[in-house]
């Protein structure tokens, strides 16, 4: 167990749609970081956050949104959902986010299934 | 695109043997992390090296990198059943915070 909570473990929705993900990192980390996986793509780095701010962007779609609250927890925002967003949805937190020496710790991961 | 490419795709072996992957990447880094994905579950974090270090051991896995031939290997000693999983490594580009994860090699250790 990484200390990393991910809700819903699945989630089914229709095209279309909007659908949120919910993460909380281990306790006292301050950085959370948003993936996606899907067969095709590997695992895409989507956001990085560090204590509340937007800390570094990848391969995000202007369709997705995301944020860190005051207590560092966070949640994924995905609209007007498309087939190809199928994939599983993973945050990850660490303690600096500073990207030289820190860990990161996964969570579960949120799997995603679009109709 | 990825800016890490494993090597191989995949790869299976018998239980004792070694396992060798192969990590390549694309711009300078301040280290690179090896980690490990067992099926459809989260990343687990398996070591570090950093850019001036040439090689790294952590009980039965021996990382090194060559950062003139910006390549990094990863080998698994004595291999179990248990090793069974994809292996990722993972790059952060000097000066920036974003995470690059390779694509990936799918090791299967048969007992």
């Amino acid at each position: 167990d990484s200390g990393v909570t991910q809700t819903p473990k699945h989630l089914i929705t229709a095209t279309g749609q909007r659908v949120t993900l919910r993460c909380s990192p281990r306790s006292g980390d301050l950085s959370v970081y948003w993936y996606q996986q899907s067969l095709d793509q590997g695992l895409q780095f989507l956001i990085q956050y560090y204590n509340g701010e937007e800390r570094a962007k990848g391969n995000i779609l202007e369709r997705f949104s995301a944020q860190q609250f005051p207590d560092l927890h966070s949640e994924l925002n995905l609209s007007s959902l498309e087939l190809g967003d199928s994939a599983l949805y993973f945050c990850a937190s660490s303690a600096y986010g500073s990207g030289n020496t820190d860990t990161q710790y996964f969570g579960p991961g949120t799997r995603l299934t679009v109709l | 695109s990825q800016q890490g490419e494993e090597d191989p795709q995949a790869l299976s072996i018998q239980e004792g043997e070694n396992a060798t992957m192969n990590c390549s990447y694309k711009t300078s880094i301040n280290n690179l992390q090896w980690y490990r994905q067992n099926s459809g579950r989260g990343l687990v974090h398996l070591i570090l090296i950093r850019s001036n270090e040439r090689e790294k051991h952590s009980g039965r896995l021996r990382v090194t990198l060559d950062t003139s031939k910006k390549s990094s290997s990863l080998l698994i000693t004595a291999s179990r059943a248990a090793d069974t999983a994809s292996y990722f490594c993972a790059t952060v580009a000097s000066g920036t915070y974003k995470y690059i994860f390779g694509t990936g090699t799918r090791l299967k250790v048969l007992a």
